[in-house]
């Protein structure tokens, strides 16, 4: 069964604060890695799909890198606001499912 | 900006009956997804529909699930008779093509509360 780990689990920080998470999947058979954004009552947003070892993408103050060799992405957010308080989820594609992760839970405090 | 959309948002039932969920996914998608999400779990796949057939299930989606495309817009997800440890957050979602780099698109998902 795979695996899809993220950390921490939540994350208190001020605005302004730039952080960061983790996302840990199986390294082998990889195809894509999903981030998605979500907010208490409304749909999980994707932010971006990665696929290439080595890829960085980035969306305003969000980005992320990939290493699908050691099965690992990191998701940036650099200044945050209290806007970005939400879910962060990452999913691993896997032959036409994605399996999710349990998700970072950021709140930004003003 | 396209969506997908799910009724209701939220849905109690008791335990036995037979629930249907609903869901209309981007107009010009082709593949259809339903998840669901138990209180403090992970969000869990339960089935893709392609081509107006089931392409994958999990072993979550047994015979007391159903899902159909109806008509050209609809997307449902039954359950015949509910358990208590049905009550999650179900999300459709929907996909424009078969390209692994293609975003799963989300609806905001209905709460069932099995009773």
């Amino acid at each position: 069964i795979l695996n899809v780990e993220q950390s921490p689990q939540s994350l208190h920080v001020q605005e302004g604060d730039s952080t960061n998470f983790t996302c840990s999947f199986p390294s082998s058979n990889f195809y894509a890695l999903h981030w998605y954004r979500w907010e208490t009552a409304k749909s999980p947003e994707a932010l971006f799909v990665m696929t290439l070892n080595g890829d960085e993408k980035k969306k305003g103050r969000i980005s992320a890198t990939l290493n699908t060799k050691e099965g690992y992405s990191y998701l940036y957010i650099k200044g945050s606001q209290p806007e970005d308080s939400a879910t962060y989820l990452c999913a691993l594609y896997n032959t036409d499912k994605l399996i999710f992760g349990t998700g970072t839970r950021l709140q930004v405090f003003p | 900006e396209p969506e997908v959309t799910q009724t209701p948002s939220h849905q109690v039932t008791q335990m036995g009956q037979e629930v249907i969920l609903r869901c209309v996914p981007i107009s010009n998608h082709l593949y259809f997804y339903w998840y669901r999400q138990i209180l403090g779990q992970k969000v869990e796949f339960l089935v893709s529909f392609y081509n107006n057939e089931i392409s994958e299930k999990s072993e979550i989606f047994d015979d007391q699930f159903s899902v159909e495309r109806p008509d050209g817009s609809n997307f449902t997800l039954k359950i015949r008779s509910t358990k208590l440890e049905d009550s999650a957050m179900y999300f459709c979602a929907s996909v424009l093509g078969a390209r692994v780099s293609n975003e799963q698109f989300f609806g905001p998902g209905t709460r069932l509360t099995v009773l």
